[in-house]
Formats: structure tokens, sequence, C-alpha cells
């Protein structure tokens, strides 16, 4: 099946510092890729719709210039936090829609990103 | 607006015993209803999916309903066991560009032996 690679796992950084998180669509190309925040306890809120080749999508009360989407190839998405603070620190997790073989549209998530800002 | 609504928010049954999850969406216009399982730490993954164009699916222990009158669906799953145990999060797509999937807020499911 499809898989969705997303690095680093785990990063702790100083406040202030910008982190980048990547996501890969290992055998698949996606042209839409999803970033959500969860955190503990809670579910899952969409951030943004990555899109190849052109700007990011941003749900209504996410700072696009915090949180800086980049979608330059049909494999790769980034999510960068610029300037985090401790209320940045949560799990940030990608997603890919890729097409099975039945030719229905399934999002694949991630392993997701436990971001810890200090 | 854009809005699923997941209740109960936390579920406990006995080994054996059926599980019930409900979900209702705000947007008529949506036609993929996902279902997510995440345990403690994980990225959650796909257990089961249905679209508008049917009222249910099966697979194993696992259905799910749909009444797109009412806009709502359901989980069930049948013959709880202990790794059964988990966040379960319902799905919704919604129009309008990408067909985004909005999440309800997590059922955590409790099967006790």
């Amino acid at each position: 099946g499809a898989v969705v690679s997303q690095h680093p796992s785990w990063v702790i950084c100083k406040s202030g510092t910008s982190v980048k998180i990547e996501c890969r669509s290992l055998d698949f190309q996606a042209t839409t890729m999803f970033w959500y925040r969860q955190f503990p306890k809670q579910s899952l809120m969409l951030m943004a719709t990555s899109n190849e080749g052109s700007k990011a999508t941003y749900e209504q009360g996410v700072e696009k210039d915090k949180f800086l989407i980049n979608h330059a190839s049909l494999t790769l998405s980034t999510l960068t936090v610029t300037s985090a603070h401790p209320e940045d620190s949560s799990f940030y997790i990608c997603s890919a829609r890729a097409t099975e073989s039945s030719g229905a549209n399934v999002l694949t998530f991630g392993a997701g990103s436990r971001l810890t800002v200090l | 607006g854009e809005n699923v609504e997941q209740h109960p928010s936390t579920l406990s049954v006995q080994e054996g015993d059926s599980a019930v999850i409900k979900c209702t969406y705000s947007d008529s216009a949506s036609n993929y209803f996902p279902w997510y399982k995440q345990e403690l730490g994980k990225r959650p993954q796909l257990i089961i999916d249905i679209r508008s164009n049917v009222g249910e699916k099966k697979d194993q222990r696992i259905a799910v309903t749909l009444n797109k009158t009412a806009k709502h669906f359901s989980l069930h799953i049948t013959e709880t066991q202990p790794e059964d145990s988990a966040v379960y999060f319902c799905a919704a797509s919604f129009s309008g560009g990408y067909n985004k999937l909005i999440f309800g807020a997590g059922t955590r499911l409790a099967v006790h032996p």
C-alpha cells in the first residue's frame, strides 16, 4: 500500500528557533498533501492543504507566516515552524492522498513529528 | 461551517460486546467518510471507509452505516477484543477544491477482558 514518510519523528528546540518537518510520499505521487496538528488527547486539526507548485491553502486561524509550507515536488512537502514558542509544542502529522488499485482515493498518514519547544 | 461531531467521547465495553460510535457532519455535499484508529503515540490508521453512494459497508467485525438524509454515519464493532482498545476518529470530506478531511473529536474505546 501507499507509504508516507515523515521526518523527524521527534524534535526538541529552543524558543525562537525554526524547525522544518518533511513529508514524503514514497511510492506514489501526491499533488496534494495535508498538514494536521494534534494536541494530547485531542483530535486532528487541519492546518493547511499543501499543493504542488502553488501556495498552500491555510485553515482559518492558522498563521501562514508562522507555519510555512512548501510543496516543491510531487513527493515532498515541508512544514517549517518559524520562531517556535512553547505553545507550538504539538504532534504534527502530514497526510497524502493515494489512489488505490480499486481507483479509490485514500488518505494515508505519516508517522507524525512530535515537536517540543523549550 | 465545516464540522464533524462525534459521540461518545469515551466508551467502555466488555470483551465480546459490540461498540457503536456515531458521527454527524454539516456539509450535505460531503461524499467520503473514513474511520481511523489511533493507538497511543502512533499515526492514525484507516480501518474502514464509506462513500455516499452506499448505505452500509462491512469488513469482518467492523461495519459502517451512512444516512445521507440525516447526515449521520456510524461505526459498529462486533465481538470486541482487547486489541480494539484505541482512539477512533471519524472524518468527512468537505467540498471545495481538494476534498479535505475534517475529523471528529475522537472516541476512546476501552475493551475490558
